[in-house]
């Protein structure tokens, strides 16, 4: 077990459609990065959150967007879903500094139809 | 641009066998090296990884991996593998001195057979 919880782990939705994917990073970790993980593209990064303030950006869609809260949990917002949203969503955490690994969730699979 | 060549997709290989799995990367600068594994329905977990130092770096469950910067690779090996390695092994790469901001390989799925 990472320590970090993704909710849900399942989500099917219709295209055009907005959702909202959680994270709850490991109890000490400040930084939280998302990664979208499809068959195509295989995993790529997303962005990146320290302490409640973007810190990177990877390939994120501009219809995709993330904040990350005081409590240090994040989301995951995604809107007008198009068939090809449908990937694996996964959270990691790190401590913060740059020179902290990654501890991943279990991601959350999106479904879009 | 930094890119991750994972150059096998599926590697089958008997139980208590060794195995190689191999990863190329580019870039221009100097990276930071990292193999993970997931199993199904989870997330990845780290394996091991290159900072900087000995070439040649262990990690857990027996795996080690070698840098080579000549040939700006990172192979993944263990000399004898059981049932419970087969898993998909992702390679990746960052720079800038991030261990986070991570460019992944496509992945090797790894099937070890009785």
């Amino acid at each position: 077990d990472s320590g970090v919880t993704q909710t849900p782990k399942h989500l099917i939705t219709a295209t055009g459609q907005r959702v909202t994917l959680r994270c709850s990073p490991r109890s000490g970790d400040l930084s939280v990065y998302w990664y979208q993980q499809s068959l195509d593209q295989g995993l790529q990064f997303l962005i990146q959150y320290y302490n409640g303030e973007e810190r990177a950006k990877g390939n994120i869609l501009e219809r995709f967007s993330a904040q990350q809260f005081p409590d240090l949990h994040s989301e995951l917002n995604l809107s007008s879903l198009e068939l090809g949203d449908s990937a694996l969503y996964f959270c990691a955490s790190s401590v913060g500094t740059d020179a902290s690994p990654l501890h991943f969730g279990n991601g959350t699979r999106l479904t879009v139809t | 641009a930094q890119s991750v060549t994972q150059l096998d997709s599926q590697v089958p290989v008997f139980e208590e066998a060794p195995v190689e799995l191999r990863c190329n990367y580019s870039s221009s600068v100097s990276v930071y090296l990292f193999w993970y594994v997931q199993y199904p329905n989870q997330g990845l977990q780290l394996l091991l990884k290159y900072l900087s130092g000995s070439t040649l770096v262990k990690g857990i469950n027996g795996f080690e991996a070698e840098f080579n910067k000549s040939q700006t690779s990172f192979h993944l090996r263990k000399p004898s593998v059981h049932i419970s390695d087969t898993a998909e092994y992702f390679c990746a790469v960052s720079e800038g001195g991030s261990q986070g901001n991570l460019i992944f390989g496509k992945g090797t799925k790894l099937s070890v057979k009785p």
